[in-house]
């Protein structure tokens, strides 16, 4: 697609019950990235993908978050037992290794309620 | 030293006034910063970026200006209007294969007809 695609873009959960969130790179795009921004806040590193290299989870906040990438397409994020601290915009970012610019998607906002 | 430090929080400006925004870095092997426009419900959009070795760089009304010895650099928008209200964030990484962005905490301008 032209742009960086998730979904689904809106997610109302119940606390204690895992979600998936999936994110679409642009095509061509070797790099991946996931960014939490709480409401009104800035932009918190969570996890980044760069072609068949191991990961860099390091800001993922806890161990009930989790990231997985097939090649250089698709991602998931995956939240369990959900947390009403973990509401939030999830957004996925890409780019390509010569052009430095990461292009966002519009986010998935997660409501745990 | 992995921050950036950005400020103001929120700005109201004037139509046709020259809003400015600045940014602050500790991390000397930071080499790339770019800015991002945010409006509400939608992800970051690439503004503007700028390297290390100018000390300004404009497009149509956006100029980032940058200080290395002083590690700061600044968004200026002339002529600002009502349609440029929006959220904006300044970042920077550094240019190892991995472009981990560091966001500033994001500043409100509010552009008044």
């Amino acid at each position: 697609g032209a742009g960086v695609s998730q979904s689904p873009s809106n997610k109302v959960t119940e606390k204690g019950k895992d979600v998936e969130l999936r994110c679409d790179p642009i095509s061509g795009h070797t790099a991946l990235y996931w960014y939490r921004q709480r409401l009104g806040q800035g932009l918190e590193f969570l996890i980044y993908f760069q072609g068949n290299s191991a990961p860099d989870k390091s800001g993922l906040p806890s161990d009930r978050f989790s990231a997985e990438r097939t090649g250089e397409s698709v991602s998931t994020l995956t939240i369990q037992r959900t947390q009403q601290e973990d509401s939030a915009v999830y957004l996925c970012a890409s780019n390509d290794r010569v052009v430095k610019a990461i292009y966002f998607g519009e986010g998935s906002w997660l409501t745990v309620v | 030293q992995q921050q950036v430090k950005q400020s103001p929080q929120s700005l109201i400006v004037q139509k046709g006034g020259i809003s400015i925004i600045n940014c602050a870095y500790e991390n000397t092997a930071f080499d790339y910063f770019p800015w991002y426009q945010q409006f509400p419900g939608k992800g970051p959009a690439l503004l503007i970026a700028i390297r290390p070795d100018v000390s300004e760089k404009k497009e149509g009304r956006f100029t980032i200006s940058f200080n290395k010895s002083a590690k700061q650099f600044s968004l200026h928008i002339m002529d600002s209007q009502p349609g440029d209200s929006a959220t904006y964030f300044c970042a920077a990484s550094m240019n190892t294969g991995f472009q981990k962005l560091v966001f500033g905490t994001g500043t409100r301008l509010l552009v008044s007809p």
